[in-house]
């Protein structure tokens, strides 16, 4: 079965305290990994798209990589502003319209 | 340029009863994504529709059932409701695909 897992499940962080986020997915023949930032009540906000296995893309303090197995999300100097739910999505091999999402990590970055 | 907007913003329902969603997607956008988001938990894929027709279903029984409109807005209807079926109801659009989505702020849906 499809699976995506995320860790950890939430992440308390000191300003300037870099750290990284995992998800973890098991799905054959990935066509593409997707993480998105979700502030509370709201919808979730786009940010990369990854399609193969060492592919890399930065947005500001971001930075997104990609394994066969496994996608991390580097966090880098965070600031308060960057807390919030991080969900990870895999694009379905059954399916190109389906999307399975993680159960997210939800970041708190103290002043 | 306008983003995803959905109406209501929140909804109260009672067990049994139908209730129908609505999303404005992204101008130049022609495809709609609906998604349940339990509280705590990420979205779950419900369907998507591509220029009118439905393109691809999660494991939602057929009492979720959708539309989209020639300007490309969408509903999302529910008929018989159930306890469960309280979450947050997320629509999202892109150009084509899911490579990249812009999600709308959601509908709070509580079922009593």
């Amino acid at each position: 079965e499809d699976q995506v897992t995320q860790s950890p499940e939430a992440l308390r962080l000191q300003e300037g305290e870099s750290s990284s986020l995992n998800c973890s997915y098991t799905v054959s023949g990935l066509r593409g990994l997707f993480w998105y930032r979700q502030d509370p009540g709201k919808g979730p906000e786009f940010l990369f798209t990854l399609y193969s296995a060492g592919e890399e893309k930065e947005k500001e303090r971001l930075k997104a990589t990609l394994t066969k197995k496994e996608s991390f999300l580097h966090i880098t100097a965070p600031k308060p502003e960057d807390s919030a739910t991080y969900l990870c999505a895999v694009q379905a091999p059954s399916s190109a319209s389906k999307i399975i999402f993680g159960s997210g990590t939800r970041l708190s970055i103290r002043p | 340029e306008t983003g995803v907007t959905q109406s209501p913003t929140h909804l109260i329902k009672t067990r049994g009863q139908q209730v129908t969603l609505r999303c404005s997607s992204q101008s130049g956008h022609n495809t709609v994504s609906w998604y349940q988001q339990a509280l705590g938990q990420g979205p779950q894929f419900i369907f998507q529709y591509y220029r009118e027709e439905e393109n691809g279903r999660g494991n939602f029984p057929p009492r979720f059932s959708g539309l989209q409109f020639p300007n490309y807005s969408s509903e999302l209807n529910v008929n018989a409701l159930e306890l469960d079926d309280s979450a947050l109801y997320l629509c999202a659009s892109s150009p084509g695909g899911v490579d990249e989505q812009y999600f709308g702020p959601g509908t709070r849906l509580t079922v009593t």
